[in-house]
């Protein structure tokens, strides 16, 4: 069971961005991808979450609207696109798998255990 | 400012007992799941604690967890040096309606 994350990009403000984390070993429709942030030096956000299955979504508010999930069943990938990037975008972005299979029976499983992770995606935004 | 919160570091020689504290609210840890990670240097995290005191396999009974009202701790025991990380504390805050980790805490293995 592994997520392989695309590699390390550099972008200038303003421009689009889509990483992606492709998931192998296990059903991945199956399974929720979580996206977690990280800032230079920083600690850890939630920024939220997607059912590949269906790719019902749920954001954090800090992120709403500035990022959107997406997910490919046919590739076993999930995407994290951005429209236009801000210098405040750098960071190092995580996907993990959320251990818990299938329908999520309250909001609180949204954050039960992510079992697995990403090597994660360094994404850098300077003009 | 983490919505949980964490010492910032701690300290402890090898084969110690240290704990760190992860704080919240009744709308996060005093109502929902409390799960713990470790972040070795240039790593990714990993899962150390779920369902506030549950370890996934593979993951040494020396880490351990627990919750009492809305404060969750993590406990590590026969410290080793390769246990020097940053441990994060996280849960779903439901007023929020995001999940939401605590600012990390640096361990250092003296």
């Amino acid at each position: 069971v592994q997520l392989v994350q695309s590699g390390a990009e550099v972008k200038q403000p303003g421009e689009s961005l889509k990483i992606s984390c492709y998931g192998s070993g296990y059903s991945f429709t199956t399974y929720w991808i979580v996206w977690v942030r990280q800032m230079p030096g920083k600690g850890l956000e939630w920024m939220g979450i997607i059912y590949p299955g269906d790719s019902d979504s749920r954001y954090s508010p800090s992120f709403q609207g500035q990022v959107t999930f997406s997910a490919d069943r046919s590739k076993s990938t999930a995407y994290l696109q951005w429209s236009s990037l801000k210098a405040s975008d750098t960071a190092m972005y995580y996907c993990a798998r959320l251990g818990v299979p299938g329908t999520i029976p309250t909001p609180a499983y949204y954050f039960y255990n992510m079992d697995v992770w990403g090597k994660g995606t360094t994404v850098t935004v300077s003009s | 400012q983490s919505v949980l919160t964490q010492p910032p570091s701690v300290s402890a020689a090898p084969g110690q007992k240290v704990t760190i504290s992860c704080s919240g609210s009744t709308s996060n840890i005093g109502n929902n799941y409390v799960c713990w990670y470790q972040q070795l240097p240039g790593t990714a995290p990993k899962l150390l604690i779920y369902d506030n005191n549950k370890r996934p396999s593979g993951i040494p009974d020396r880490f351990s967890g627990s919750k009492s009202g809305t404060s969750a701790t993590l406990g590590i025991s026969g410290l080793q040096t390769g246990d020097e990380a940053d441990y994060y504390c996280g849960t779903w805050d439901s007023s929020l309606n995001a999940g939401v980790f605590g600012g990390g805490t640096k361990l250092t293995v003296l």
